[in-house]
């Protein structure tokens, strides 16, 4: 699987539009990106995934730039709740890679009052 | 629906010891993984299970670290002996589909 690279850290005022970058200039055609994020003392969470085009739901939206090379997950209004490390990751879906996650360090988001 | 299922929370033991983790995945989730994550790291996969059957076990220390899937719903992991780099929080998985995985709270070990 490709691998992502993201700012160790960000902030954000609470309110305001939270953008995670992520670069992932290795990836293959059959690999979609995918989003989580994990609340400290608790288990990862999923946010969002997409292959080419931006995706939007309840909880964020993802912009995959034309050439698949970098992309970025949009809190648009983010909370004190919101404070977690969020995970890019690149996974192909379908054969013996199905379901496979590979974590890296992720960002720490933290969101001020 | 109900979540993902572990047992126990915590788990305090002293090295050269055996433990075992228990998981409930999500009712209907055919595939389940089991994660070990370092503090300060992004959790790793230990091993992949689709209904029963290991399909990814590549990362599982096989020498001292065994898991199972009986009947498909239920999975145990065990360490056996304990060392204390194993300290760690273990996370069980499951998923229906794609690679939507829904995580469980996780069982934080502390080896002595």
């Amino acid at each position: 699987d490709a691998k992502t690279t993201q700012p160790t850290s960000m902030d954000c005022a609470e309110g305001r539009a939270a953008n995670l970058p992520c670069n992932h200039s290795t990836i293959s055609g059959n690999e979609y990106v995918y989003w989580y994020r994990q609340i400290h003392s608790q288990g990862p969470q999923y946010i969002i995934h997409g292959l080419k085009n931006n995706e939007t739901n309840e909880m964020a939206s993802l912009i995959i730039t034309e050439d698949r090379k970098s992309s970025t997950l949009i809190l648009p209004h983010a909370t004190l709740r919101d404070t977690a490390v969020y995970y890019c990751i690149v996974s192909k879906a379908g054969g013996t890679s199905y379901g496979k996650l590979t974590f890296g360090q992720g960002t720490i988001l933290t969101v001020h009052p | 629906e109900a979540g993902v299922a572990q047992s126990p929370r915590y788990k305090i033991i002293e090295k050269r010891q055996s433990v075992a983790f228990w998981c409930n995945p999500i009712s209907g989730h055919a595939t389940l993984y089991w994660y070990q994550q370092i503090l300060g790291q992004g959790p790793k996969l230990l091993i992949q299970f689709q209904n029963n059957g290991v399909v990814d076990d590549s990362q599982l220390p096989k020498d001292r670290f065994s898991a199972e899937r009986l009947k498909g719903v239920d999975s145990t992991l065990k360490i056996q002996p304990a060392k204390l780099e194993d300290s760690a929080v273990y996370l069980c998985a499951s998923s229906r589909k794609d690679n939507e995985q829904f995580f469980g709270p996780g069982t934080r070990l502390t080896v002595l």
